[in-house]
């Protein structure tokens, strides 16, 4: 399994664009590179998922360099309610969660 | 659509008693998972299933915990005996695609 490792945690702004970057550098072939978010007393929630070079969805952006050894998710003009942590996960017919980015948006 | 249904939603017990949680997956999702979470980390996979039957258990610890997914349905996860240490919010999650997984809101689970 690929191990990630993804920062601590974050600090932003109402309005400011956070982008938060997970090193995997054992990735497979096969694996997807998935992004869950989840808020205190809740499960996780499904961002975006992709494979190869950038996923754009509703909420969210996923850049995949060509090596595939990084991923970054980008949350364009962040608000207080997207405060949670996010978690990376790599893999393909199993996912493992690791710590986590806390976010904090602040005012 | 309904969400992963699970219940309780808090239980408090004392330890060496023994606990049930049960989970209603979303309807059509043939795989369901049971995660443990305990405060301050990532959710830890317990156990997955396929339909009725167990894909992958290396993470549970089967001389306590115990589960069974019922005519590849809703699924009961047990533990017994509790210790202190199994504190924590046990979750449950559905899906069709393994990747895209569908969390409930979790069982708070105190052992004191």
């Amino acid at each position: 399994l690929a191990k990630t490792t993804q920062p601590i945690s974050m600090d932003s702004y109402e309005g400011q664009e956070v982008n938060i970057t997970c090193s995997h550098n054992n990735i497979a072939t096969n694996d997807y590179i998935t992004w869950y978010q989840q808020f205190p007393s809740q499960g996780p929630r499904f961002i975006i998922q992709g494979y190869k070079t950038k996923v754009t969805n509703e909420v969210a952006s996923l850049f995949i360099p060509a090596d595939r050894k990084s991923s970054t998710l980008s949350l364009p003009r962040v608000s207080l309610s997207d405060t949670a942590v996010y978690y990376c996960l790599v893999g393909f017919q199993k996912l493992v969660f690791g710590t986590g980015t806390r976010l904090l948006v602040s005012p | 659509e309904a969400g992963v249904a699970q219940s309780p939603r808090y239980k408090i017990i004392e330890k060496r008693q023994s606990v049930a949680f049960w989970c209603n997956p979303i309807s059509g999702h043939a795989t369901l998972y049971w995660y443990q979470q305990i405060l301050g980390q990532g959710p830890k996979l317990l156990i997955q299933f396929q339909n009725n039957g167990v894909v992958d258990d290396s993470q549970l610890p089967k001389d306590r915990f115990s589960a069974e997914r019922l005519k590849g349905v809703d699924s009961t996860l047990k533990i017994q005996p509790a210790k202190l240490e199994d504190s924590a919010v046990y979750l449950c999650a559905s899906s069709w695609a393994v990747r895209e997984q569908y969390f409930g809101p979790g069982t708070r689970l105190t052992v004191t």
